[in-house]
């Protein structure tokens, strides 16, 4: 079956930029969605098709995949944007939704 | 508004059933194909079905197939999961969303989410 490898934690500071990375093989051929959860709250989809904000999602996420990495980055990280992050793609080999373990994101 | 309110979970014991509930509003339910996704206590998301608008596709994954079943009520606006033979590995908060507009598997709306608790 088709796994997404994400780093367990991401620290940055205030103003600076994040960068999550999601390792798949070939994850370049697929599409990749964004999920961020904040503690108690269910997801929000912040990046789909590995680049597009949905309405309502700040300019500072934005998101690419190539080869065997996508990545989201967050640019000028704020406080509130502290939270895990999942990637996500369907896997049409297998008919299967597949999602990466998560990142937590730490603002210093 | 979209919403999307989920319920049926609870306390039931290896082996026992459930049968989850998704009531959705504020959107044309019959145009869009819903999921369910759960997640563990402090652990990650994992996807569990999807189910087409017209219940034409359903997908499982491989950790409950056979056992769990979704279905939908166009006419009642309401997403389910009916789940048997269960055990203390369902342990999870078990989410109801949306794929987006013409989308599959691009989850623009949740529900808040119903516990259900395997143990006896």
């Amino acid at each position: 079956s088709y796994v997404l490898t994400q780093p367990p934690s991401v620290s940055v500071a205030p103003g600076k930029t994040a960068r999550i990375t999601c390792g798949g093989n070939n994850i370049g051929s697929k599409s990749v969605h964004w999920y961020q959860q904040k503690p108690g709250q269910a997801p929000v989809l912040v990046i789909y098709y590995d680049s597009d904000r949905p309405s309502g999602i700040p300019e500072r996420f934005s998101g690419s995949n190539s080869g065997n990495t996508a990545t989201l980055t967050i640019s000028r990280v704020e406080a509130g944007d502290e939270a895990d992050y999942y990637c996500q793609v369907w896997d049409s080999s297998s008919d299967h939704a597949v999602f990466g373990g998560g990142t937590q994101l730490t603002v210093l | 508004e979209v919403q999307l309110v989920e319920s049926g979970g609870g306390l039931v014991k290896p082996g026992g059933s459930l049968r989850l509930s998704c009531a959705a509003s504020g959107f044309t339910f019959s145009s869009y194909s819903m999921n369910w996704v759960r997640q563990a206590p402090g652990k990650g998301l994992e996807w569990v079905s999807s189910i087409s608008s017209s219940s034409s596709y359903i997908y499982y994954a491989d950790s409950v197939k056979g056992r769990f079943t979704i279905s939908r009520d166009n006419a009642k606006n309401s997403l389910y999961l009916q789940m048997n033979s269960l055990r203390a590995e369902d342990t999870a908060v078990y989410y109801c969303a949306r794929d987006a507009e013409g989308q599959w598997l691009v989850l623009d709306y949740w529900g808040q989410g119903t516990l259900v608790t395997v143990s006896s």
